[in-house]
């Protein structure tokens, strides 16, 4: 069974720093690429970055560009976002999800793990 | 970057209506489009790929039709357990990923 767990989440001051992890279970975790989607409280869905099963290629939405960084460690099946400079409008509950095998959907997703930035 | 138009924005149906939510994108997505639905509390649920193909486990009261601009996904013969939101997904030109704008569905 596919599981993704995410971790690290709590509150956290506007300018400080954040790292969430996503710990992947039930299939080859380095043969997929893996995203982080947060979600704002009572809005939608908002992709935030993606890493290829190598990551040889890494992507970034606009509003998180140059403060978050994606990466992932294959040999312990994690996914991780380390998250800097927070502001309020990152405040939300951050998903792991993973990239379908050769192509470009989200398959499975983990519950979340919520981010509050607020002083 | 390609935008989602999703409408509406909540829905109220009665128990067997018939429902279709629409989402149409600033520009030609080859079908490239996928459906979830997302119950309160929970995660993401992809219920449609390829505009048309239901996932594994998706009744097939759900479908999804469309091509060009223009997607639809309808639900026939609404049951209560379809209570969620429900949002669609480009993934024909990337990055970066778009998803609409999400409709909940409320029953009558």
């Amino acid at each position: 069974e596919v599981q993704l767990v995410e971790s690290g989440g709590g509150l956290v001051q506007p300018g400080r720093s954040l790292k969430l992890s996503c710990l992947a279970s039930g299939f080859t975790f380095s043969n997929y690429g893996m995203n982080w989607i947060r979600q704002a409280p009572g809005k939608g869905l908002e992709w935030v970055a993606s890493i290829s099963s190598s990551s040889s290629y890494i992507y970034y939405a606009d509003t998180v560009k140059g403060r978050f960084t994606i990466s992932r460690d294959n040999a312990k099946n994690t996914l991780y976002l380390q998250m800097t400079s927070l502001r309020s409008e990152d405040t939300a509950l951050y998903y792991c999800a993973r990239l379908v095998h050769l192509g470009y959907y989200f398959d499975y997703w983990g519950q979340g793990v919520m981010v509050t930035v607020s002083s | 970057d390609i935008q989602m138009t999703q409408s509406p924005p909540s829905l109220s149906a009665s128990l067997g209506d018939k429902v279709t939510i629409t989402c149409q994108a600033s520009q030609n997505i080859n079908k490239y489009i996928a459906w979830y639905q997302q119950k309160p509390g929970k995660a993401p649920r992809l219920l449609i790929r390829y505009t048309s193909t239901l996932e594994s486990g998706t009744p097939s009261r759900f479908s999804g039709s469309g091509s060009g601009r223009d997607y639809s996904f309808s639900i026939s013969n609404v049951e209560s357990e379809d209570i969620a939101s429900y949002y669609c997904l480009q993934y024909d030109n990337l990055p970066p990923f778009t998803f609409g704008s999400g409709t909940k569905l409320e029953i009558k």
